[in-house]
């Protein structure tokens, strides 16, 4: 089974802290996901990463920054917190096979950050 | 324009009653998939059903099933016989061929009343 986790289910920070979210997968996946979630907003990409190193900007990017040193692991990082950026954060992963347009992205159980 | 469009901010269904959650796209590129997504009050985003562009027939997983109708864009995820463990938010997602996005839409939260 593909397992992707992430560090933290819940986070309480506070304004002008700097954040890390970490997150992990074991399948060799060539792709991870940052998501963020609000109600009535569905899911928005924050950044995503096609392969170590590699970063693309999704919707949403302002205020937040990501690092990818290491295949399995994407790190979602909040240079100086502010209390929008309260929400829930799901990372995502997924392989690259371009012919499997049938696999899903696999999601991580989620991170509820309040900044206060 | 919204790749994807869900209009059904909430939905109530009876027991054992079928239920369909509408979901519209949109996209130019004549290749692309399909997804749908529970999420639980937990968090955790469950796969449940892919369509891809050039099935020629409806998905369908246990008890779900996806009504695709191409020529409308739509792809609605019909859920017979439901049951209390429904009650959820529902996510429909898009892919094109080319691209490594997903597009979501915003979401549909299923109530299954006893």
């Amino acid at each position: 089974d593909v397992k992707v986790t992430q560090s933290s289910r819940y986070l309480v920070k506070r304004t002008g802290e700097k954040v890390f979210l970490e997150c992990v997968q074991d399948m060799d996946h060539e792709n991870m996901f940052w998501y963020r979630q609000d109600p009535g907003l569905g899911l928005r990409l924050i950044y995503f990463s096609y392969d170590v190193k590699m970063k693309e900007k999704g919707d949403i990017p302002e205020g937040y920054s990501v690092s990818r040193e290491k295949k399995e692991r994407f790190s979602l990082i909040l240079e100086s917190a502010s209390t929008n950026q309260t929400s829930m954060y799901l990372c995502a992963s997924r392989s690259q096979a371009f012919t499997r347009k049938q696999e899903t992205q696999y999601f991580g159980p989620g991170t509820r950050l309040l900044v206060l | 324009a919204q790749k994807i469009t869900q209009t059904q901010p909430g939905m109530f269904v009876q027991e054992k009653e079928a239920v369909t959650l509408d979901c519209t796209y949109d996209t130019s590129d004549p290749s692309y998939g399909l997804f749908w997504y529970k999420q639980p009050s937990s968090g955790e985003m469950i796969f449940l059903i892919y369509q891809g562009s050039y099935d020629q027939q409806n998905a369908t997983e246990g008890r779900y099933s996806l009504n695709f109708q191409k020529a409308r864009k739509s792809a609605n995820l019909v859920i017979s016989a439901s049951q209390l463990g429904d009650s959820a938010m529902y996510f429909c997602a898009m892919r094109e061929s080319l691209g490594n996005q997903f597009y979501f839409g915003t979401g549909t939260s299923l109530t299954v009343i006893p």
